[in-house]
């Protein structure tokens, strides 16, 4: 079976930063695209940034461009979610989601997710 | 960089069908045949139901089913079930500038 479990999540000051972690287990990870998506409160799912499977290419949502960064150690099968700058806004489930096609729509797998709270 | 546009919620009672609509632009779902719908429970990892459209993965129930017209995606769930409340999302390729975009989320209830 195919898993994924992100970690990292927790509360932190606005102007903070978090760096979130997804490990991904029985899937050939250095093949596939991986995603971040999070569930804001009352705003739903909305897609955060993309990275392919070599790294060669990332794509960030307008609203975290400039303060996210997206990476991952495939000789560890890890996605990483670098995420500085941190705004209220920003509160939320933070998935990792594996990417079967190449336009980051077709996620067949997603991690529990973790929360993140960016709060005073 | 909108949302797609979804109704915010839709019902419907056992063994009915619902058609949850989502409307985009010329940019992402009319201009891409690659459109997918995730269902989502509370407290779950969301669940891949169609993809490019039309496509089910396996697993899924062939009572799901999706199409487009336009700029508008459709996703038809027949024989409504219980279990089939969640909250429904379309989500389209926008093109690589801006990627990827989601719908704002249907909640389906079943009366």
């Amino acid at each position: 079976d195919v898993k994924l479990a992100e970690s990292g999540g927790g509360l932190v000051k606005p102007g903070g930063s978090l760096r979130l972690s997804c490990e991904a287990s029985g899937v050939t990870f250095s093949s596939s695209s991986m995603t971040w998506v999070r569930l804001a409160p009352g705003r739903g799912l909305e897609w955060v940034s993309y990275i392919t499977s070599g790294s060669h290419y990332t794509y960030y949502a307008d609203s975290v461009r400039g303060r996210f960064t997206i990476s991952r150690d495939n000789t560890k099968n890890l996605l990483y979610l670098q995420m500085n700058s941190l705004k209220a806004e920003d509160t939320g489930i933070y998935y990792c989601a594996r990417d079967l096609g190449q336009y980051g729509h077709l996620l067949d797998c997603w991690g529990q997710g973790t929360l993140v709270t960016v709060s005073t | 960089q909108s949302a797609l546009t979804q109704p915010a919620s839709v019902s419907g009672s056992p063994g009915q069908s619902i058609t949850i609509s989502c409307t985009g632009t010329s940019t992402d779902v009319e201009n891409y045949n690659l459109v997918s719908w995730y269902q989502h429970h509370p407290g779950k990892a969301p669940k891949l139901m169609i993809y490019d459209v039309t496509k089910r993965p396996s697993g899924v129930s062939n009572r799901f089913s999706g199409s487009k017209s336009g700029n508008t995606a459709s996703l038809t769930i027949s024989g409504l079930q219980t279990e089939d409340e969640a909250d429904y999302y379309c989500c389209s390729f926008a093109g690589s500038s801006t990627f990827v975009l989601f719908g704002g989320g249907t909640k389906l209830t079943v009366l």
